[in-house]
């Protein structure tokens, strides 16, 4: 079955970071973009960044350079996000989705069901 | 960054009756060496991610029904929805992904009059 799944729910405090995954399966791991997207309260979408699982590359929105890292491991295809120094603006749902094609430029045609990350003193 | 608005934040439509939504970006999203406008629509219903509807602008997803369809020119965009039925109540946004940051519009509820 082709899908991404996501880890669990967390909570945090604020300065805390957070750690999601997303395991691939059903699908070439190495042939798909992962993005990373979040999603506030109420809010649209909101693209963080994307990783080439063939290569490792990653590139972030400039909001979250230096605060996020997004890795994988190809052993378990799995990619990992990791979001430091968290406040509550950061309190949202996670996704990740696959970018369609072979190349970065393409849409997101699955998405994970999502990790809600609650950050709360 | 490539911005995207929507219209109208908010849409009450007759069943049977058509919703259109628009979206402009703030620079073209049009490939001119493949002639591809690099624009998704998504459906997103609560509790759940967002679905694709329409890709490269007009083209449509496979097994999305064919009521939905997608227009448009190099910065403005429609999605119409030919024929409202109570399944298709949700929140549409559309998304560029000519070039990173690949941004979202800020959304289109669609619900029944």
């Amino acid at each position: 079955q082709v899908q991404l799944l996501q880890s669990g729910a967390e909570v945090k405090t604020p300065g805390a970071s957070v750690k999601v995954s997303c395991k691939a399966s059903g699908y070439s791991f190495s042939a798909h973009y992962i993005h990373w997207v979040r999603q506030a309260p109420g809010q649209g979408p909101e693209w963080m960044g994307w990783l080439n699982p063939s290569g490792g590359g990653a590139k972030y929105a400039q909001k979250f350079q230096g605060r996020a890292t997004v890795t994988r491991d190809t052993s378990i295809n799995t990619v990992y996000m990791d979001l430091r120094r968290l406040t509550s603006d950061d309190t949202a749902v996670y996704y990740c989705a696959r970018g369609r094609g072979v190349s970065l430029n393409w849409y997101f045609d699955l998405w994970g069901r999502g990790t809600l990350v609650t950050v709360s003193s | 960054d490539i911005v995207m608005t929507q219209s109208p934040d908010s849409l009450a439509v007759s069943l049977g009756e058509r919703a259109t939504i628009n979206c402009k970006s703030s620079q073209s999203v049009l490939n001119s060496s493949n002639n591809k406008k690099y624009l998704a629509w998504y459906q997103q219903k609560p509790g759940q991610p967002p679905k694709v509807l329409i890709y490269w602008a007009s083209t449509r997803e496979s097994g999305v029904p064919e009521r939905f369809s997608g227009s448009g020119s190099g910065t403005d965009f429609t999605l119409t929805i030919s024929s409202l039925q109570a399944e298709d109540v949700a929140v549409y946004y559309c998304q560029q992904y000519y070039s990173s940051p690949f941004t979202f519009g800020p959304g289109t509820k669609v619900h029944i009059k």
